[in-house]
């Protein structure tokens, strides 16, 4: 597996503003996860979107993938206070270690 | 799913001790993946957890400071041996859904090194 480039590093926005994230890697993929972490705590799985998907959505959560650019992008929508965390992505070529990258520190204002 | 139950959930140690970490999977799984991550930093991996054989380490992580136990398909343990204020960190386990291919976390334990 490699690991993903998150981008921003850190995002500041009001509650109920939509907020989005992007993803890089570098080599192909079978699929790319998304993943949150609320204050030091275990990773949560968000989203999982395969190398042939472009597009998926899972409640508030719109992932997409495009896998000529080699990028991700995590758009939250009607974000709230509980959105607050950090936010990781993992590009996986099918192995079964995960390897995680910086993330995006999330901060949702009331 | 998996559900993991980690503890302790933090504690406070000193210098030159040692602090086992166990988590339990309330399913059987092949293989458990103990991560370190350091204060205000992402995660990093320390090995690879199989059942009945030794685990795989990352370079950087060394059986002798990591120890790790996989007696059955539903526990393993991490020690962290002989510690200095460096190891100060968040260690977490997880397991991988065979299905979906994702992980599930542990709660992770917050480890401060005096």
């Amino acid at each position: 597996s490699q690991q993903g480039e998150e981008d921003p590093q850190a995002l500041s926005i009001q509650e109920g503003e939509n907020a989005t994230m992007n993803c890089s890697y570098k080599t192909s993929i079978n699929n790319l996860q998304w993943y949150r972490q609320n204050s030091g705590r275990g990773l949560v799985h968000l989203i999982l979107i395969r190398s042939n998907e472009r597009e998926k959505h899972s409640g508030r959560l719109r992932v997409t993938l495009d896998t000529s650019k080699k990028s991700s992008s995590l758009l939250i929508t009607a974000s709230r206070a509980a959105d607050t965390a950090s936010y990781f992505c993992s590009p996986s070529g099918g192995y079964n270690k995960l390897i995680f990258g910086a993330g995006t520190r999330l901060a949702v204002h009331p | 799913s998996a559900v993991i139950s980690q503890k302790p959930s933090r504690d406070i140690c000193q210098r030159g001790t040692s602090l086992t970490i166990q988590c339990q999977v309330d399913s059987q799984v092949t293989m458990m993946f103990w991560y370190r991550q350091q204060p205000g930093q992402s995660l990093t991996l320390i090995a690879t957890a199989n059942q009945g054989s030794e685990a795989t380490y990352e370079s950087g992580f060394v059986i002798d400071k990591f120890p790790i136990s996989r007696p059955n398909l539903t526990f393993s343990t991490l020690t962290v041996s002989n510690m200095s204020p460096e190891d100060s960190s968040i260690y977490l386990c997880s397991v991988e859904d065979r299905d979906d291919e994702k992980l599930f976390f542990g709660s992770g334990t917050q480890l401060s090194v005096l």
